[in-house]
């Protein structure tokens, strides 16, 4: 059974860059078939998309957040990564990564981490 | 403003049957699987249907999924106090090159 699990830290200043692992364990991040994703849900508030990566590299992500986001890969420890630069209050959320069929809802969620923005 | 629309909220009493709904468009619905998901408070979302209709292993068959053309809903039969929770419905959206969701619809067991 695959499981996800986010690590990073719970406290991020603003205007600094917030920075968070998925560490996939009991299938390979490798496999062709999947793309890996994050997700975030401000408190109290519903699912926002954030974007998504396959194993090749290939990356989209949610016009509203692009110009902050990066999300790579690292096959070798079976990792996939977030960065989301310049953030404020309104990133404060909490963040899941997730894995999904092309094409499809994600069916693998981690048990995600919250990140609070703030001085 | 979610892409998708559900009800903000439901609720009935043990052992009831509820229906949620899910709108959405041709991009989205439309043309692909709708999902719903659980997410009890303070736990991550729980994947509930998949494929409009699918219940992955563990799910109980009191909760059913359906899907008409640009529309879904999630039925929950013999309601009981444990299904107290919101739930998502969910579908990837052509246009947008990514998964869209639904606002969450927070369901009460009276």
């Amino acid at each position: 059974q695959v499981q996800l699990q986010e690590s990073g830290p719970g406290l991020v200043k603003p205007s600094q860059t917030l920075s968070l692992t998925c560490t996939v364990s009991g299938g390979s991040i490798s496999s062709g078939d999947y793309y890996w994703s994050w997700i975030r849900q401000p408190p109290g508030k519903g699912l926002e998309w954030i974007g998504y990566i396959y194993y090749s590299g290939s990356t989209y992500y949610n016009p509203s957040l692009k110009s902050r986001v990066t999300i790579s890969v690292d096959t070798s420890k079976n990792q996939f990564s977030l960065k989301l630069s310049s953030v404020t209050a309104a990133d404060t959320a909490v963040y899941y990564c997730a894995r999904g069929e092309y094409s499809s809802s994600p069916d693998y969620w981690g048990q995600g981490t919250l990140v609070t923005v703030s001085s | 403003q979610s892409v998708l629309t559900q009800p903000p909220s439901a609720s009935g009493t043990p052992g009831q049957r509820v229906t949620i709904s899910c709108s959405g468009s041709s991009s989205n619905i439309g043309s692909n699987y709708v999902y719903w998901y659980q997410q009890l408070p303070g736990t991550a979302p729980k994947l509930l249907i998949y494929r409009n209709n699918q219940r992955p292993s563990g799910v109980p068959d009191r909760f059913s999924g359906s899907k008409s053309g640009t529309s879904a809903s999630l039925a929950i039969s013999g309601l009981r106090s444990e299904d107290e929770a919101d739930y998502y419905c969910a579908a990837w959206d052509d246009s947008l090159s990514f998964v869209v969701f639904g606002g969450g619809t927070k369901l009460t067991v009276l």
